[in-house]
């Protein structure tokens, strides 16, 4: 069963970096992933797209600050030098043939 | 620029029918998948059902199987749910989505609608 895993909660302080992870189930660690990032009160916003290569291509205007990694079956999205309207929840997603799947999401609190 | 917005939003009594609808503008509808995706107050993000860029193939998650229809009309840029027999547990915002593609490969749904707020009254 393709189930995508991550913690709910996170929180770094303003400037530093943060590294969001998102877990593939087993037997899925090829699969490739999105991140979406919802602001309080708003719909969710495409941040990028990752390989399992680590290779990723961001969505239209996501700063640079925003980047993604893999290892395995490990998904991680890295934001550096955080500013206040990073805090926002964090969702990766995946696909396979008729199925969509979303992770938990991950609440990051910025200090 | 890329658009895509929701209506047909409400509330309504549990067991009756809703019909949202999203509007595409800024791209070819037709050569992109679509996707509804709901989320409940407090929870996170639900999938919820997908078409293919033709309607030849339809799925749905197995919370709203036999009582959701998903259809497009891509000549009116156009994505629509049917909903039936709605239940309390179906009260939530939903979002249309689309499938992004790259070079022919999927990117994960990399358009979103400012959603359309569904209320089920028990």
């Amino acid at each position: 069963q393709l189930v995508l895993t991550q913690s709910p909660s996170a929180s770094a302080s303003l400037g530093a970096s943060v590294k969001l992870t998102c877990t593939l189930s087993s037997g899925h660690s090829s699969y490739a992933i999105a991140w979406h990032q919802q602001q309080p009160e708003k719909g969710p916003r495409y941040l990028m797209n990752l390989n399992s290569d680590g290779s990723h291509s961001k969505g239209d205007g996501i700063p640079d600050r925003f980047s993604g990694s893999s290892s395995g079956a490990e998904r991680y999205l890295t934001i550096s030098s955080l500013q206040s309207e990073d805090e926002a929840d964090y969702y990766c997603q995946t696909w396979g043939t008729g199925i969509r799947v979303f992770g938990g999401g991950t609440k990051l609190t910025v200090l | 620029e890329v658009q895509l917005v929701e209506s047909g939003g409400g509330l309504v009594k549990a067991g009756g029918s809703l019909r949202l609808s999203c509007a595409a503008s800024g791209f070819t509808l037709s050569s992109y998948s679509m996707n509804w995706v709901r989320q409940a107050p407090g929870k996170g993000l639900e999938w919820v059902s997908s078409i293919s860029s033709s309607s030849s193939y339809k799925y749905y998650a197995d919370s709203v199987k036999g009582r959701f229809t998903i259809s497009r009309d891509n000549a009116k840029n156009s994505l629509n749910l049917q909903m039936n027999s709605l239940r309390a547990e179906d009260t939530a915002v939903y979002y249309c989505a689309r499938d992004g593609l790259t070079s022919g490969y999927e990117t994960g749904m990399d358009v979103w609608g400012q959603g359309t707020t569904v209320t089920v009254s028990s």
